[in-house]
Protein backbone atom coordinates (compact mmCIF):
# COMPACT_ATOMS: atom_id res chain seq x y z
CA UNK A 1 0.00 0.00 0.00
CA UNK A 2 1.31 3.49 -0.78
CA UNK A 3 -1.32 6.04 -0.44
CA UNK A 4 -2.83 8.02 2.30
CA UNK A 5 -6.19 7.91 2.53
CA UNK A 6 -7.83 11.01 3.85
CA UNK A 7 -11.78 11.17 4.79
CA UNK A 8 -14.25 13.10 3.94
CA UNK A 9 -12.69 14.22 0.70
CA UNK A 10 -15.58 17.30 0.90
CA UNK A 11 -16.50 18.52 4.42
CA UNK A 12 -19.20 21.46 5.07
CA UNK A 13 -19.68 22.50 8.62
CA UNK A 14 -21.43 25.51 10.48
CA UNK A 15 -19.17 27.76 12.82
CA UNK A 16 -20.65 25.81 16.12
CA UNK A 17 -19.84 22.05 14.56
CA UNK A 18 -17.30 20.05 15.99
CA UNK A 19 -16.28 17.83 13.16
CA UNK A 20 -12.77 15.46 12.60
CA UNK A 21 -10.73 14.38 9.35
CA UNK A 22 -8.94 11.53 9.15
CA UNK A 23 -5.75 10.45 7.81
CA UNK A 24 -4.53 7.27 7.30
CA UNK A 25 -1.29 5.23 5.78
CA UNK A 26 0.30 1.73 5.76
CA UNK A 27 3.48 2.09 4.65
CA UNK A 28 5.22 2.22 7.70
CA UNK A 29 5.96 5.98 7.68
CA UNK A 30 6.46 7.72 11.61
CA UNK A 31 6.51 11.03 10.18
CA UNK A 32 2.96 12.94 9.33
CA UNK A 33 1.96 16.26 8.61
CA UNK A 34 -0.96 18.66 8.02
CA UNK A 35 -0.87 21.22 5.27
CA UNK A 36 -3.63 24.13 4.76
CA UNK A 37 -3.99 25.38 1.43
CA UNK A 38 -5.98 28.42 0.18
CA UNK A 39 -7.09 28.91 -3.47
CA UNK A 40 -3.92 29.20 -5.56
CA UNK A 41 -1.59 29.17 -2.52
CA UNK A 42 0.81 26.97 -1.75
CA UNK A 43 0.07 24.42 0.83
CA UNK A 44 1.34 26.01 4.49
CA UNK A 45 2.71 23.58 7.05
CA UNK A 46 0.34 23.17 10.51
CA UNK A 47 1.45 20.57 12.88
CA UNK A 48 4.35 17.53 11.93
CA UNK A 49 4.04 14.16 14.48
CA UNK A 50 7.37 12.33 14.50
CA UNK A 51 6.66 8.78 16.10
CA UNK A 52 3.52 9.71 17.74
CA UNK A 53 4.67 12.79 19.00
CA UNK A 54 3.50 16.12 17.92
CA UNK A 55 7.17 17.60 17.09
CA UNK A 56 5.80 21.11 15.35
CA UNK A 57 2.69 23.50 15.70
CA UNK A 58 3.24 26.53 13.72
CA UNK A 59 1.13 28.67 15.92
CA UNK A 60 -2.02 27.23 14.39
CA UNK A 61 -5.00 28.15 16.18
CA UNK A 62 -6.86 26.01 19.14
CA UNK A 63 -9.63 25.50 17.15
CA UNK A 64 -7.55 23.23 14.96
CA UNK A 65 -6.38 19.85 17.41
CA UNK A 66 -4.40 17.46 16.06
CA UNK A 67 -4.29 13.89 16.84
CA UNK A 68 -2.08 10.80 16.59
CA UNK A 69 -3.06 7.62 17.89
CA UNK A 70 -1.19 5.42 16.44
CA UNK A 71 1.10 5.42 13.74
CA UNK A 72 -1.30 4.93 10.86
CA UNK A 73 -3.68 7.45 11.99
CA UNK A 74 -3.68 11.33 12.02
CA UNK A 75 -6.56 13.02 13.21
CA UNK A 76 -7.54 16.73 12.67
CA UNK A 77 -10.56 17.54 15.21
CA UNK A 78 -12.05 21.15 14.26
CA UNK A 79 -13.78 23.03 16.46
CA UNK A 80 -15.97 26.83 16.23
CA UNK A 81 -13.91 27.28 12.85
CA UNK A 82 -14.37 30.55 11.11
CA UNK A 83 -15.36 31.13 7.63
CA UNK A 84 -11.78 31.91 6.60
CA UNK A 85 -10.65 28.68 7.77
CA UNK A 86 -12.44 27.36 4.46
CA UNK A 87 -9.32 25.65 2.10
CA UNK A 88 -8.06 22.35 1.17
CA UNK A 89 -6.68 20.18 4.34
CA UNK A 90 -3.93 18.01 3.32
CA UNK A 91 -2.32 15.03 5.01
CA UNK A 92 1.30 13.73 3.94
CA UNK A 93 3.52 11.04 5.73
CA UNK A 94 7.49 10.56 4.95
CA UNK A 95 10.01 7.94 6.17
CA UNK A 96 12.25 9.74 9.06
CA UNK A 97 15.37 7.18 8.23
CA UNK A 98 16.98 8.24 4.35
CA UNK A 99 14.49 11.10 4.40
CA UNK A 100 16.93 12.51 1.74
CA UNK A 101 16.12 9.67 -1.13
CA UNK A 102 12.50 9.88 -0.26
CA UNK A 103 9.99 12.72 -0.86
CA UNK A 104 6.56 12.68 1.65
CA UNK A 105 3.16 10.90 -0.11
CA UNK A 106 0.15 13.35 0.09
CA UNK A 107 -3.71 11.98 0.47
CA UNK A 108 -5.88 13.56 -1.83
CA UNK A 109 -7.29 16.11 0.77
CA UNK A 110 -10.72 17.28 2.87
CA UNK A 111 -11.90 20.41 1.17
CA UNK A 112 -13.47 21.73 4.17
CA UNK A 113 -15.92 24.88 3.68
CA UNK A 114 -17.17 26.56 6.65
CA UNK A 115 -20.88 27.96 6.71
CA UNK B 1 5.28 29.94 6.34
CA UNK B 2 6.18 29.76 2.82
CA UNK B 3 9.83 29.42 1.46
CA UNK B 4 10.54 30.92 -0.97
CA UNK B 5 9.68 32.39 -4.47
CA UNK B 6 8.69 30.72 -7.62
CA UNK B 7 9.56 32.20 -11.60
CA UNK B 8 7.33 32.36 -13.39
CA UNK B 9 3.71 32.07 -11.50
CA UNK B 10 2.24 31.24 -14.78
CA UNK B 11 3.95 29.58 -18.17
CA UNK B 12 2.15 28.67 -21.06
CA UNK B 13 3.74 26.62 -24.05
CA UNK B 14 2.78 24.65 -27.18
CA UNK B 15 2.96 20.18 -26.37
CA UNK B 16 6.67 19.22 -27.66
CA UNK B 17 8.10 22.78 -26.27
CA UNK B 18 10.61 22.52 -23.03
CA UNK B 19 9.46 24.30 -19.81
CA UNK B 20 11.62 25.66 -17.22
CA UNK B 21 10.26 26.55 -13.83
CA UNK B 22 13.02 28.39 -11.14
CA UNK B 23 12.65 28.58 -7.48
CA UNK B 24 14.30 30.53 -4.79
CA UNK B 25 14.58 30.17 -1.21
CA UNK B 26 15.79 31.70 2.04
CA UNK B 27 17.38 29.69 4.86
CA UNK B 28 19.68 26.17 4.49
CA UNK B 29 18.27 23.31 3.27
CA UNK B 30 18.67 19.29 3.64
CA UNK B 31 17.29 18.80 0.32
CA UNK B 32 14.45 20.53 -2.25
CA UNK B 33 11.98 18.59 -3.50
CA UNK B 34 9.80 19.24 -6.46
CA UNK B 35 5.72 18.59 -6.70
CA UNK B 36 3.10 18.90 -9.03
CA UNK B 37 -0.47 19.40 -8.16
CA UNK B 38 -3.62 19.09 -10.51
CA UNK B 39 -6.68 21.00 -9.96
CA UNK B 40 -6.32 21.56 -6.21
CA UNK B 41 -6.08 18.05 -5.45
CA UNK B 42 -3.21 16.00 -3.49
CA UNK B 43 0.72 16.89 -4.45
CA UNK B 44 2.47 13.90 -6.45
CA UNK B 45 6.37 14.32 -5.51
CA UNK B 46 8.23 14.41 -8.47
CA UNK B 47 11.93 14.47 -8.00
CA UNK B 48 14.42 15.10 -4.60
CA UNK B 49 17.38 16.91 -4.87
CA UNK B 50 19.82 16.83 -1.51
CA UNK B 51 21.71 19.77 -0.58
CA UNK B 52 25.12 17.99 -1.92
CA UNK B 53 23.59 17.36 -5.26
CA UNK B 54 23.97 19.60 -8.48
CA UNK B 55 21.72 18.41 -11.17
CA UNK B 56 19.68 15.78 -11.27
CA UNK B 57 17.25 13.72 -13.70
CA UNK B 58 14.22 11.73 -14.00
CA UNK B 59 12.74 10.55 -17.22
CA UNK B 60 11.47 13.98 -18.94
CA UNK B 61 12.76 16.13 -15.57
CA UNK B 62 15.85 17.69 -15.01
CA UNK B 63 16.79 19.50 -11.86
CA UNK B 64 19.62 21.68 -10.74
CA UNK B 65 20.61 23.28 -7.60
CA UNK B 66 22.65 26.22 -6.65
CA UNK B 67 22.74 26.67 -2.82
CA UNK B 68 25.26 29.44 -2.75
CA UNK B 69 22.42 31.21 -4.90
CA UNK B 70 19.75 29.20 -3.11
CA UNK B 71 18.03 28.21 -6.20
CA UNK B 72 16.79 25.46 -7.85
CA UNK B 73 15.42 25.04 -11.77
CA UNK B 74 12.83 21.88 -13.11
CA UNK B 75 12.97 21.54 -16.88
CA UNK B 76 10.50 19.35 -17.91
CA UNK B 77 11.39 18.36 -21.76
CA UNK B 78 9.05 17.45 -24.36
CA UNK B 79 6.22 18.62 -22.51
CA UNK B 80 2.60 17.43 -22.93
CA UNK B 81 -0.96 18.30 -22.40
CA UNK B 82 -1.26 16.05 -19.61
CA UNK B 83 1.64 18.05 -18.06
CA UNK B 84 -0.59 20.95 -17.29
CA UNK B 85 -0.68 21.73 -13.55
CA UNK B 86 0.63 23.41 -10.80
CA UNK B 87 4.28 22.88 -10.06
CA UNK B 88 6.19 23.59 -6.33
CA UNK B 89 9.24 23.39 -5.19
CA UNK B 90 9.45 22.57 -1.38
CA UNK B 91 12.78 22.63 1.06
CA UNK B 92 13.03 20.50 3.61
CA UNK B 93 15.58 22.24 6.81
CA UNK B 94 18.88 21.07 7.95
CA UNK B 95 17.40 20.79 11.51
CA UNK B 96 15.90 17.57 10.11
CA UNK B 97 12.81 18.91 11.81
CA UNK B 98 10.71 17.26 9.22
CA UNK B 99 9.71 20.63 8.57
CA UNK B 100 9.25 21.02 4.72
CA UNK B 101 7.82 24.18 3.22
CA UNK B 102 6.84 25.21 -0.03
CA UNK B 103 7.39 27.91 -2.63
CA UNK B 104 4.36 29.83 -4.38
CA UNK B 105 4.23 27.48 -7.25
CA UNK B 106 4.64 27.91 -10.70
CA UNK B 107 1.18 27.28 -12.86
CA UNK B 108 2.26 25.31 -16.34
CA UNK B 109 -0.40 25.14 -18.99
CA UNK B 110 0.63 23.14 -21.81
CA UNK B 111 -1.70 23.60 -25.25
CA UNK B 112 -1.88 20.59 -27.35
Amino acid sequence: DTEVTQTPKHLVMGMTNKKSLKCEQHMGHRAMYWYKQKAKKPPELMFVYSYEKLSINESVPSRFSPECPNSSLLNLHLHALQPEDSALYLCASSQTRDRDRYGYTFGSGTRLTVV
Amino acid sequence: SQQGEEDPQALSIQEGENATMNCSYKTSINNLQWYRQNSGRGLVHLILIRSNEREKHSGRLRVTLDTSKKSSSLLITASRAADTASYFCATDGPLRNNDMRFGAGTRLTVKP
